[in-house]
């Protein structure tokens, strides 16, 4: 059964100070990792999609990578606005279905 | 409207009330989605359609009704639900289920069974 895992829960980080976000996954076969961005009372918003190892995507003060093992979002010099809750998700060739992480929920204090 | 649209966005309904929820996408999608999404857990998959067939249900109680008329329309149907099915309801779209699968939410329902 796929399982991803996304760590820290919970962050509070200062406005400017840089940091980065952790999903582990375990797949028969990954197709796609994606990321999302949620905001409160909201539905994800859809970041990023990442196929293979070594690959790497970025969006303004984002930026994701990916491993055989896991994927990091990089969230650079970030500003109050990118509080959110990041939702990683896997997509196995096995089981078409997404396979989603609880979520870091990051808060940014000016 | 543009993309994933969702209503009401909020509902408050008792343990014996029948109501529906809508979902409509603007995407030219033929895939579509409901999530349940509770506190503290990862999103659930409950149901999806694929060019209006009903290609899964994962284990859903049957108090919980889908209903897809065609590919840009879905409907959650909702009877004698519990307290426990408060969470908020996300429907989503997509290109194709079975490939790479990117999909687009709508902002959800916020349901609250008394």
């Amino acid at each position: 059964e796929d399982q991803v895992t996304q760590s820290p829960e919970a962050l509070r980080l200062q406005e400017g100070e840089s940091s980065s976000l952790n999903c582990s996954y375990t797949v028969s076969g990954l197709r796609g990792l994606f990321w999302y961005r949620q905001d409160p009372g909201k539905g994800p918003e859809f970041l990023f999609t990442l196929y293979s190892a070594g690959e790497e995507k970025e969006k303004e003060r984002l930026k994701a990578t990916l491993t055989k093992k896991e994927s990091f979002l990089h969230i650079t010099a970030p500003k109050p606005e990118d509080s959110a809750t990041y939702l990683c998700a896997v997509q196995d060739y096995g089981n078409n279905r997404l396979a989603f992480g609880k979520g870091n929920q990051v808060v940014v204090i000016p | 409207e543009t993309g994933v649209t969702q209503t009401p966005r909020h509902l408050v309904m008792g343990m014996t009330n029948k109501k529906s929820l809508k979902c409509e996408q603007h995407l030219g999608h033929n895939a579509m989605y409901w999530y349940k999404q509770s506190a503290k857990k990862p999103l659930e998959l409950m149901f999806v359609y694929s060019l209006e067939e009903r290609v899964e249900n994962n284990s859903v109680p049957s108090r919980f009704s889908p209903e897809c008329p065609n590919s840009s329309h879905l409907f959650l149907h909702l009877h004698t639900l519990q307290p426990e099915d408060s969470a908020l309801y996300l429907c989503a779209s997509s290109t194709r289920q079975g490939e790479i699968d990117e999909q687009f939410f709508g902002p959800g329902t916020r349901l609250t069974v008394l």
